[in-house]
């Protein structure tokens, strides 16, 4: 079956860097796609993965195996503003994404 | 301010109720969608429109429908709510089905309590 696994919460510090997990298993692949969700709001687009490697865009990277089905989302220099969900999303076909539970990030001081 | 425009923002509904929710999008998109989002569970897809006129299928149609009847709009209706349709339901758009990053452009949400 389809599947996208994500811790459901995580705590960091301000100003530390944390890494949000995702695996997947989808009947196909056509890229891999984080969103932030702060509480009673809508999801934003934060980055797209199609190729292995890393993306990175200001202080938010994505990295991607797609052989390993596996992803993950790097957040450096933690601001308390961070403190959101992580939906990691999975495009198995033409348009259908596949779409993990998300993962609260809560920030402390 | 381009984006999604979604309403009513909160409702409650009786079970059996008929019920339409909104969604208009100003950046003329031709792709629309209609999500909803439970406590645990990722973002599931009800319905889709590759364009004006047409619409599909997607993981949880049961009990919803949608129209298409311009770029513009792309209304939800639930015919005679249950409970189980108590849910926060996203509006999305995208400029194509599946094109390039095939970003998502969300409303701000419709909650939805069927009692």
């Amino acid at each position: 079956g389809q599947n996208i696994d994500q811790p459901t919460e995580m705590t960091a510090t301000e100003g530390a860097i944390v890494q949000i997990n995702c695996t997947y298993q989808t009947s196909g692949f056509n890229g891999l796609f984080w969103y932030q969700q702060h509480a009673g709001e809508a999801p934003t687009f934060l980055s797209y993965n199609v190729l292995d490697g890393l993306e990175e865009k200001g202080r938010f990277s994505s990295f991607l195996s797609r052989s390993k089905g596996y992803s993950y989302l790097l957040l450096k220099e933690l601001q308390m503003k961070d403190s959101a969900s992580y939906l990691c999303a999975v495009r198995d076909g033409d348009y259908q994404l596949i779409w993990g539970a998300g993962t609260k990030l809560i920030i402390k001081p | 301010i381009a984006g999604i425009t979604q309403a009513p923002t909160s409702q409650i509904l009786a079970a059996g109720r008929r019920m339409t929710l909104r969604c208009t999008q100003d950046m003329r998109h031709n792709a629309m969608y209609w999500y909803r989002q439970d406590l645990g569970l990722g973002l599931r897809l009800i319905h889709y429109s590759n364009t004006a006129g047409t619409t599909g299928k997607g993981e949880v149609p049961d009990g919803y429908s949608v129209s298409r009847a311009n770029t513009d709009d792309f209304p939800l209706t639930l015919a005679s709510a249950v409970p189980s349709q108590t849910s926060v339901y996203f509006c999305a758009s995208s400029e194509r089905l599946a094109e390039g990053t095939g970003e998502l452009f969300f409303g701000e949400g419709s909650r939805l309590t069927v009692l």
